[in-house]
């Protein structure tokens, strides 16, 4: 299957910074990436969808400004978590289609803390 | 009520044992129908995609049933290394095709 790269794999910052979370489809050209959290034994929530070359789409009660993502090649998405607080500690976990495909290959996820 | 239900588990099974997960989607334009495994700690993994006719790999059998919305896994002569999360995942049909997970069910295969 195709394959999807998110970098860093963990990450520990200290409340008030910024973190950048990146997601890469390594194999194919990924037009729809995806963006989702997971607290502990809790489901996947969808944060945002990002189509390439355009501003994502946020669901509701995610704050945009708080999660910025960029969308600007075909292979590279980026989502950066901005003055982080120990309440967005969480696994962030992308994930890519490409116009070909019919399921989502998904990065290796990243697990935030924040202290 | 949620666009995607599953049973909520979690499920303690004996090694050898059938077990079987089942799931609701509320959106009947729904497209496209897959149960992904997650391990603890772990992104989660395509397991198989769920045909209307029903499909079956090695020791899993899927079904689709549009008509009344649900979703079937069945695993038989189930392994220790069956134990995980298992994702119930329904893709939108149009545009934005998005995925939408169920909130997964705990298994666990005791030795």
């Amino acid at each position: 299957g195709a394959v999807v790269s998110q970098h860093p794999s963990w990450v520990i910052c200290k409340s008030g910074t910024s973190v950048k979370i990146e997601c890469r489809s390594l194999d194919f050209q990924a037009t729809t990436m995806f963006w989702y959290r997971q607290f502990p034994k809790q489901s996947l929530m969808l944060m945002a969808t990002s189509n390439e070359g355009s501003k994502a789409t946020y669901e509701q009660g995610v704050e945009k400004d708080k999660f910025l993502i960029n969308h600007a090649s075909l292979t590279l998405s980026t989502l950066t978590v901005t003055s982080a607080h120990p309440e967005d500690s969480s696994f962030y976990i992308c994930s890519a289609t490409g116009t070909a495909n019919t399921e989502a290959f998904f990065g290796q996820g990243t697990r935030l803390t924040v202290v | 009520r949620k666009e995607v239900e599953q049973d909520p588990g979690p499920f303690n099974v004996p090694e050898g044992a059938t077990v079987a997960f089942n799931c609701t989607y509320s959106n009947s334009a729904s497209q496209s129908f897959f149960w992904y495994r997650q391990d603890c700690r772990k992104e989660p993994k395509l397991l198989m995609s769920v045909y209307s006719s029903g499909n079956e790999d090695g020791r899993f059998t899927a079904q689709l049933n549009r008509a009344s919305q649900y979703i079937s896994l069945l695993i038989r002569d189930s392994k220790l290394s069956d134990s995980a999360t298992y994702l119930c995942v329904v893709r939108a049909s149009g545009s934005a095709r998005q995925l939408t997970f169920g909130s997964g069910t705990q298994l666990t295969v005791l030795p």
